[in-house]
């Protein structure tokens, strides 16, 4: 079936590094979301990709949708502790259904 | 905007209850509502597609006499668990999406965390 694969699963980082994470899916993708979702919280949702090759930044993040579109990263500069959370991608696939398929998700811990 | 109220929040129960989520737009409609569980450090799994009017989309492995979903209204969708058993026991979490397409991101409510003894 359709899969979105998140790498790493764990990520932890000193306070004030950069780092990225990655988001890969098995077939090509219409678009792809993320979301954030801190502890004990619900998925907030971030931001949306639709063309190939599309990057969009939010303040210390940017996330970037690769050209064929089976793809995505994130990239988080200046790590702080309030951006502790687990960060989930989520495509929909090309030619199926309206669901989202959403990977498992991306555990971030920060070292203040 | 987009606030999704999810309700209850904790649930406790015996086993063979069944037990009623609410799922509601505060300040839109929702004409797509969407019914996930997820385990503990696991991610969101789709149980089951609500649209407005019309019998809900179930995913597969999901017991749709298990877990009765209706979507009376474009604010409102409700999960019943039915004659829940301690293995139902998981945090369920409800989204909804404002506008038909799939470009629209989906607003989650806060979840319901339920616990059969």
């Amino acid at each position: 079936g359709q899969q979105v694969m998140q790498i790493p699963q764990y990520q932890h980082v000193q306070e004030g590094e950069d780092f990225t994470t990655y988001c890969n899916s098995s077939t090509t993708l219409s678009n792809i979301q993320w979301y954030k979702q801190r502890p004990g919280g619900h998925p907030v949702f971030l931001i949306q990709l639709v063309k190939s090759g599309e990057v969009k930044k939010q303040k210390r993040l940017t996330f970037q949708f690769g050209e064929a579109k089976k793809n995505s990263s994130l990239h988080i500069t200046a790590t702080q502790t309030t951006d502790v959370g687990t960060y989930f991608c989520a495509g929909t696939p090309k030619g199926g259904s309206e669901k989202l398929v959403f990977g498992k998700g991306m555990k971030l811990t920060v070292n203040p | 905007g987009a606030v999704v109220s999810q309700h209850p929040s904790w649930v406790i129960c015996k086993s063979g209850t069944s037990v009623k989520i609410e799922c509601r737009s505060l300040d839109f409609q929702a004409t797509t509502m969407f019914w996930y569980r997820q385990f503990p450090k696991q991610s969101l799994m789709l149980m089951a597609t609500s649209n407005e009017g019309s019998k809900a989309t179930y995913e597969q492995g999901v017991e749709k006499d298990k877990f009765l979903i209706n979507h009376a209204s474009l604010t409102l969708s409700t999960l019943t668990v039915t004659s829940a058993h301690p293995e139902d026991s998981s945090f369920y979490i409800c989204s909804a999406r404002d506008l038909q397409g799939v470009y629209q991101p989906q607003h989650f409510g806060d979840g319901t965390r339920l616990s059969i003894l």
